[in-house]
């Protein structure tokens, strides 16, 4: 079975610029959930979506979106981006049980400068 | 605020040597995973324990749960290099459908 996939793997972009990230998740898996990883604050959730509406959502302003899609393949949106929002944004994927493992693709890369 | 206190954030030891890391907080999970993550990659579920004084075992690694389901800790005998990498410890809360993340335990294995 194939893993989680993540796309893009790396991004530059520049402040005040938007960014789209991609996952697709583990085939049978309907549940998506987004993390922000930086060295110092470590692995923030970001939110959670099953069967394509919002099931959780973290502490993060309004400037992070996402959404999935009857397939569910999920997107992150992130707009008027800061510098402050480099980081390595990882994708998870889960088959909605009640343990919660995730399963997490490779992870994008996104540095903003 | 629910809190996951992973400990120590840093630990560098010799290969045959063995370690434990611990995951602590003042809340009660349901269930508490272990992940191991390397670098440019993300985590890799190693365990999940889901009863109150469970011990799990794979191969080096042993994994327990606290009786009160609000602490684990990880062993491994004999550090091998390939058991370097950043150790995460993650609860799953039934009641507020929530998973917390420590912030990790980096381990680096001397050869």
């Amino acid at each position: 079975k194939a893993g989680v996939t993540q796309t893009p793997r790396y991004l530059i972009k520049t402040r005040g610029q938007q960014v789209t990230l991609s996952c697709s998740p583990i085939s049978g898996h309907r549940s998506v959930s987004w993390y922000q990883q930086t060295p110092g604050q470590g692995l923030q959730f970001l939110f959670e979506y099953f069967s394509e509406t919002q099931r959780n959502k973290g502490n993060f302003p309004g400037r992070f979106s996402g959404r999935q899609f009857s397939n569910s393949r999920s997107e992150m949106n992130v707009s008027t981006l800061e510098l402050g929002d480099s980081a390595l944004y990882l994708c998870a994927s889960s088959w909605g049980a009640v343990a919660r493992e995730q399963y997490f693709g490779p992870g994008t890369r996104l540095t903003v400068t | 605020t629910q809190l996951l206190e992973q400990s120590p954030q840093f630990l560098s030891i010799q290969e045959g040597e063995n370690l434990t890391v611990y995951c602590n907080s003042s809340s009660v999970f349901s269930s508490l995973q272990w992940y191991r993550q390397e670098p440019g990659e993300g985590p890799v579920l190693l365990v999940t324990v889901v009863t109150g004084g469970e011990v799990k075992k794979l191969k080096r690694l042993t994994f327990q749960f606290g009786d009160a389901r609000k602490d684990s800790s990880l062993h491994i005998t004999a550090a091998q290099p390939g058991d370097t990498g950043l150790y995460l410890c993650a609860g799953f809360m039934n009641r507020d459908d929530k998973i917390i993340f420590g912030k990790g335990t980096r381990l680096h294995i001397l050869p």
